[in-house]
């Protein structure tokens, strides 16, 4: 058990719809990760976030978006959902957020566009 | 751009050792993760280089060429647990961000 948790960890939708993924990191850690992961591709970066504040971004599509608390929790919100949106989508955090530091996943949340 | 390569398969016996082998071509450079999956399931942190030379940490070492753009994996003492994808990642990017940039992985396969 990593530390960093994910809810929910299934989510069966339509296209169209939009779903939000929560993520809290692991206890002290302050800055938030999000990686997609499909079947035929690896982990894909897609936004980072320290205290609050968005520190990098990926390639994540502008029907997608993100926001990191004042609690350090993070959501990653998905709309205009497309069946190409199937995929493993991981939170990951670290310490500070800076290179080097270890980046430790969470269990991931399973999404599926019907 | 970024590239990192990695075998896609390999396939070893139990009690045996493996080597998986990484090469990267990156913009600039950081240190190099390496990170076990089991399939559906979270990537796991194994080790971290940032420095050339090996790291061992029990059963699994990391070895790392910064000149060579060129990183392997050891697993020793081969079980079956050991069956996963494995994961090489370099993080890049200087300044405040550990973005990871993450090869298609190695899915390795002990057998019996």
């Amino acid at each position: 058990d990593s530390g960093v948790t994910q809810t929910p960890k299934h989510l069966i939708t339509a296209t169209g719809q939009r779903v939000t993924l929560r993520c809290s990191p692991r206890s002290g850690d302050l800055s938030v990760y999000w990686y997609q992961q499909s079947l035929d591709q690896g982990l894909q970066f897609l936004i980072q976030y320290y205290n609050g504040e968005e520190r990098a971004k990926g390639n994540i599509l502008e029907r997608f978006s993100a926001q990191q608390f004042p609690d350090l929790h993070s959501e990653l919100n998905l709309s205009s959902l497309e069946l190409g949106d199937s995929a493993l989508y991981f939170c990951a955090s670290s310490g500070t957020g800076g290179p080097g530091n270890t980046i430790y996943f969470g269990e991931g949340s399973w999404l599926t566009v019907v | 751009g970024q590239n990192i390569d990695q075998p896609t398969e390999m396939t070893a016996t139990e009690g045996a050792i493996v080597q998986i082998n990484c090469t990267y071509q990156t913009s600039g450079f950081n240190g190099l993760f390496w990170y076990q999956q089991h399939a559906g399931e979270a990537p796991t942190f194994l080790s971290y280089n940032v420095l050339d030379g090996l790291e061992e940490k029990g059963r699994f070492s990391s070895f790392l060429s910064r000149s060579k753009g060129y990183s392997y994996l050891l697993l020793k003492e081969l079980q079956m647990k050991d069956s996963a994808s494995y994961l090489c990642a370099v993080s890049p990017y200087g300044g405040a961000t550990n973005k990871l940039i993450f090869g298609t992985g190695t899915l390795l396969a002990v057998q019996p």
